[in-house]
């Protein structure tokens, strides 16, 4: 089990310019998360994946950020025009399918530090 | 917007006591899980408590959950440097919910 990898750690760009982030989901699980933490705050959501498919979006994912999933495997989370507001940590998590409708716990990358300039 | 609340929003203590974190949420829950995260690391999962049941162990942690007060407590005993971290508790809000929402956190430093 080598985790939920996330890359890159940190990212450093300036206002207006675009950026990608990427997750490898622990291989076995076909659920990805994504999560948006800013300091002081307990993460929140912003999509969902099972398999290559999109399942749910936040009200929080606005029409500069898009996510992906194209082979049910990794994913990405690309944000356009940053803003001074994007500033934050980017989480991603996995989990498995479980039987029924019991819920499992979701594994987490260690993030992506955003920082915008 | 976050689920709900945790208090306290810090909480500092010798190692070897106690620590006791308390959560309140809003609506009704399928589970209420709890995680641990370390500083500039990703979030551990901890417990998952389900909405029909009411107390939980695992090693040195205890959680309580009381649906009728929209709350639930995370007890750990025996305190160890290692536990400092934030801990947070986090709502699926019905069956097959895959969205987890997180609360504020509660700030755990264990002093030697």
């Amino acid at each position: 089990d080598t985790g939920v990898s996330q890359n890159p750690r940190h990212k450093i760009t300036k206002r207006g310019q675009n950026v990608t982030f990427r997750c490898d989901p622990i291989s076995e699980h076909n659920r990805l998360y994504w999560y948006r933490q800013t300091l002081g705050q307990g993460p929140e959501f912003l999509t969902y994946f099972q398999n290559e498919a999109q399942l749910e979006k936040s009200r929080l994912l606005s029409d500069r950020f898009s996510a992906e999933r194209p082979k049910g495997s990794f994913s990405t989370l690309e944000i356009q025009r940053t803003e001074q507001g994007d500033s934050a940590m980017y989480l991603c998590a996995s989990s498995p399918t479980a039987g029924g409708y019991s819920n499992q716990p979701q594994h987490f990358g260690d993030g992506t530090r955003l920082s915008i300039l | 917007s976050q689920q709900g609340e945790e208090d306290p929003q810090a909480l500092s203590i010798q190692e070897g006591e106690n620590a006791t974190m308390n959560c309140s949420y809003k609506t009704s829950i399928n589970n209420l899980q709890w995680y641990r995260q370390n500083s500039g690391r990703g979030l551990v999962h901890l417990i998952l408590i389900r909405s029909n049941e009411r107390e939980k162990h695992s090693g040195r942690l205890r959680v309580t959950l009381d649906t009728s007060k929209k709350s639930s407590s995370l007890l750990i005993t025996a305190s160890r440097a290692a536990d400092t971290a934030s801990y947070f508790c986090a709502t699926a809000g019905y069956q097959g919910a895959q969205k987890l929402v997180f609360g504020q956190g509660t700030r755990l430093t264990i002093n030697p």
